[in-house]
């Protein structure tokens, strides 16, 4: 079974600054996707951003940007020019293409906005 | 924009008390999911329906099951409601398809608390 690890329980950040939110996880899988969801305090998840495994090229949606590294099975996501709307709970996730599309998530990041 | 509405946001239920938590989407997907969110676990699946009347087990499914008898509905049924079912539920949905990797949407969540 395929598990997903976020090693950072929270992170903060200085508004405008650069944080990178960590995610690493395990397959046997060569095909799959990944996806960095964003819960804001009113809980409506919502997705940032996402990477097909067969993609070499890392996905990037305005200000936020991943690190696919494949073989090292890790998958970060940046956050350039940090703002105060970006304060939220980040869960990193895992979809198989096989089956149903059940995702599996990591333990989630809360990050901080420091003004 | 695709909306999956779970019908309470908060509710207070006592214990060995029978418990619906309602969803509905308005997209037509085949696919619909309920997770719990506890904090440093993250979303655990419980249930999830890939087609009227078909459903199938998660990851943590006892103590809980589904009904789904029309395509934009899908119940999560705790039958008799215990403590630890105190949680998070986030009911989601998402569309079927040759192509896997389709988004997931997700509702607002509702917080259940078992006294």
């Amino acid at each position: 079974a395929q598990t997903v690890t976020q090693s950072q329980p929270e992170m903060s950040v200085q508004e405008a600054e650069t944080v990178t939110l960590s995610c690493t996880y395990d397959t046997s899988e060569s095909d799959y996707y990944l996806f960095w969801y964003k819960q804001p305090p009113s809980r409506q998840m919502i997705l940032v951003i996402r990477q097909e495994a067969y993609k070499q090229q890392n996905a990037t949606e305005n200000r936020f940007s991943v690190n696919f590294q494949k073989a090292a099975k890790s998958f970060s996501l940046k956050i350039s020019d940090s703002q105060l709307g970006d304060a939220a709970m980040y869960f990193c996730a895992y979809l198989s293409p096989e089956g149903a599309q059940k995702l599996v998530f990591g333990q989630g990041t809360r990050l901080t906005i420091n003004p | 924009d695709v909306k999956v509405t779970q019908s309470s946001r908060y509710l207070v239920k006592r214990t060995g008390e029978k418990v619906f938590l309602e969803c509905v989407q308005d997209m037509d997907h085949e696919n619909m999911f309920w997770y719990r969110q506890d904090p440093g676990l993250g979303l655990r699946l419980i249930y999830f329906s890939y087609d009227v009347k078909m459903k199938e087990k998660g990851d943590i499914p006892e103590g809980y099951s589904v009904s789904r008898e029309k395509k934009e509905r899908f119940s999560l049924i705790l039958e008799s409601a215990s403590t630890n079912q105190t949680s998070m539920y986030l009911c989601a949905s998402s569309v079927s398809g040759p192509t896997s990797g389709n988004t997931i949407y997700f509702g607002e969540g509702s917080w259940l608390t078992v006294v």
